[in-house]
């Protein structure tokens, strides 16, 4: 079946440090693959997408991703952290779906990581 | 401004008594649905529509309803609330028409933090 997965639940970095976030995916085919952040109170909010193409995704507020299709990963990263980036940040993959004769993706996301930023 | 509304944002009820959660949606998007999150388990699809009067069970339906009379709204109905329930659910939009079926993000309202006792 397929499934994204984050291995890491909770993240602690220093504000300046380099951070990466992993995410394993499942899936047969080539994913679409999204990077979702959620601030506390808040909705999420879309950080970065891969479809096709280059590998190294840019993304918003510095963040870029890595589509490595031999490792099924599509990790985040970000050269140095702000405090302003503690937050949870949830991988997602796209899953084809048909449904009232249109075909659409539907998003299935990994359990999700803590990041918290020590000063 | 482009949003998704959820209200409430915060519902404290007791078990049994039926309640609706609101979403609306300015964005003119075929596709709604809603979430729920739970520690651990990341968010998880409870229905989805794809446009007016097309609605489907997403991955954890059960305990739910939904309706989608007006393109704009979305509204998640629990009939009997249990306490299992108790969780944080949002609703998204996005549109899926032409070529963004597959790349246009969804769009989350701010949240709706549920407790039943």
């Amino acid at each position: 079946a397929q499934s994204v997965t984050q291995p890491d639940i909770h993240i602690t970095v220093s504000e300046g440090a380099s951070l990466e976030l992993r995410c394993n995916y499942s899936y047969g085919a080539t994913p679409y693959l999204f990077w979702y952040v959620q601030s506390p109170g808040q909705g999420l909010q879309l950080l970065l997408k891969y479809f096709s193409g280059d590998t190294l995704v840019q993304g918003i507020k510095g963040f870029e991703a890595e589509f490595k299709r031999s490792q099924s990963s599509f990790n985040l990263r970000k050269p140095s952290v702000h405090w302003s980036d503690a937050a949870e940040y949830f991988c997602a993959v796209v899953l084809t779906r048909n449904a009232g004769g249109t075909s659409y993706g539907k998003l299935t996301f990994g359990q999700g990581t803590i990041l918290t930023v020590h000063p | 401004e482009a949003q998704v509304t959820q209200n409430p944002r915060y519902l404290i009820t007791v078990t049994g008594k039926k309640l609706t959660v609101t979403c609306s949606q300015n964005m003119n998007h075929e596709y709604m649905s809603w979430y729920r999150q739970d520690p651990g388990l990341g968010l998880r699809q409870i229905y989805y529509s794809m446009n007016v009067e097309v609605t489907d069970k997403g991955d954890v339906p059960e305990g739910y309803k939904v309706s989608r009379k007006e393109k704009r709204n979305f509204p998640l109905i629990l009939e009997s609330p249990s306490p299992n329930q108790t969780s944080l659910y949002f609703c998204a939009s996005r549109a899926v028409t032409g070529a963004s079926s597959y790349n246009s993000p969804l769009h989350f309202g701010n949240g709706t933090r549920l407790t039943v006792t």
